[in-house]
């Protein structure tokens, strides 16, 4: 079955630590993104990458980082630079127009 | 004032019932529009997804686009306890530094009860 794949489903971790989510895809799609999901509040895009080994900031990328080595894997570390890092964090990829992103299951970070 | 509003309910609808979601956006750059449907704790899915203005219909769902109001909606047509989740709307410009980036409404959480 093609699709992403995100995990862990459930993370926890103490403060100041770093953390990385694993987002990996085989739907053959150039295009992949990260956002973050708060209570009540849209999808805010952290970074996307419309291509291996090139990635842009989104617009809440302080605190994070990101790397696309493989045109299937695109993982997001959460920093300890990240002030408010708990969140349902969202991988999604794309083709290159009519921009349809597909979305992963979610990762539920919880950092206490 | 954001690029996209929607209102975020919650809406609670008896089954059968026709439901009408809304956003407004204020960026004319727009043209691709999608509403996708988020149940709790997963990621959302793409439910519909229409190019400039117009209506287009699938099953029981239709999305209808005005860009001359800024404005896009989704029908649910006979409404099913199974349509309870969050719907998000979300919308691209066409190429240039935008590429790719979907702007999202904040969702509406709908119930329909039996």
């Amino acid at each position: 079955d093609g699709g992403i794949t995100q995990s862990p489903k459930y993370l926890f971790r103490k403060e100041g630590q770093n953390v990385t989510l694993s987002c990996e895809q085989n739907l053959n799609h150039d295009a992949m993104y990260w956002y973050r999901q708060d209570p009540g509040q849209g999808l805010r895009l952290i970074y996307y990458s419309q291509i291996v080994n090139d990635f842009q900031k989104g617009d809440i990328a302080e605190g994070y980082s990101v790397s696309r080595e493989k045109k299937e894997s695109f993982p997001l570390t959460v920093t300890s630079a990240q002030k408010n890092p708990t969140a349902f964090y969202l991988c999604a990829s794309s083709t290159p127009g009519p921009y349809e992103q597909y979305f992963g299951p979610g990762t539920r970070l919880t950092v206490t | 004032q954001k690029e996209v509003e929607q209102d975020p309910g919650p809406l609670s609808v008896p089954e059968g019932a026709i439901v009408s979601l809304n956003c407004t956006y204020s960026n004319s750059a727009f043209q691709y529009f999608m509403w996708y449907r988020q149940y709790s704790r997963k990621g959302p899915e793409l439910l519909m997804y229409t190019y400039s203005s117009g209506n287009k219909e699938d099953g029981r769902f239709t999305a209808q686009v005005d860009k001359s109001s800024k404005y896009i909606s989704l029908f649910i047509r006979d409404s099913q306890p199974s349509d309870s989740a969050t719907y998000l709307c979300a919308m691209v410009a066409a190429g240039g530094t935008s590429y790719g980036k979907l702007t999202f409404g904040q969702g509406t959480i709908l119930t329909v009860h039996p």
